[in-house]
């Protein structure tokens, strides 16, 4: 079974709209972290937000929220008033806390984001 | 920029040869870990080496080993190349049990004829 699902392949967005990247995960540890990256098309993984399975509240950084819903297993990622610059693909990855002492992520299938002008 | 490079940026070699992938890690942290990315897919955990020793592994075969330094930088190294080897390869380098925060390199392209 998959531990990470994104299921939009693609997405677009207005520049100036908000947009909602769907993300679930699957495990049976009580200790997990949630990630996402973004990935332009010069490779590099760029951290944009973090959200720890004990955390109340959900995290935001800046234009970016993370809608945690811990009863459905969702983590979704909503990007607010969208800049061109924001076309990219988009992970969301897991790390859990029963992988030993290694602190591996598990990423997702990612999502192609296109922010139209 | 996270302060993570690689290098080379992009590497072509031929089927059964042998290569090696070089990262250096953000000064300060003590954990590098290596993810092979397909075309197409999201990044799959190769392994992770803190404090010079291999830390845990993912699902890949013996011919994937690596080496991590005294100053922490580290080597990917793959034997007897195959066509599927093919991909993007990243490393991350964290601090263990700090922080769950991996800063990634901007990846290795490597492909295999």
């Amino acid at each position: 079974a998959q531990k990470i699902t994104q299921t939009q392949p693609g997405m677009f967005v207005q520049e100036k709209e908000a947009v909602t990247l769907d993300c679930t995960y699957d495990t049976s540890d009580p200790s997990y972290g949630l990630f996402w990256y973004k990935q332009p098309s010069s490779g590099e993984m760029i951290f944009l937000i973090y959200q720890g399975s004990y955390d109340q509240q959900n995290a935001t950084e800046g234009r970016y929220s993370l809608n945690f819903q811990k009863a459905r297993k969702s983590a979704n990622l909503v990007i607010s008033a969208s800049q061109l610059g924001d076309s990219a693909m988009y992970f969301c990855a897991m790390r859990e806390q029963a992988s030993g002492s290694a602190r591996q992520l598990t990423f997702g299938s990612g999502t192609q984001l296109t922010v139209l002008p | 920029e996270t302060g993570v490079t690689q290098s080379p940026t992009h590497l072509i070699k031929t089927r059964g040869q042998q290569v090696t992938l070089r990262c250096s890690s953000q000064s300060g942290h003590n954990t590098v870990s290596w993810y092979q990315q397909a075309l197409g897919q999201g990044p799959q955990f190769i392994f992770q080496y803190y404090r010079e020793e291999e830390n845990g592994r993912g699902n890949f075969p013996p011919r994937f080993s690596g080496l991590q330094f005294p100053n922490y930088s580290s080597e990917l190294n793959v034997n007897a190349l195959e066509l599927d080897d093919s991909a993007l390869y990243l490393c991350a380098s964290s601090v263990l049990r700090t922080s769950d925060e991996q800063y990634f390199g901007p990846g290795t392209r490597l492909t295999v004829t």
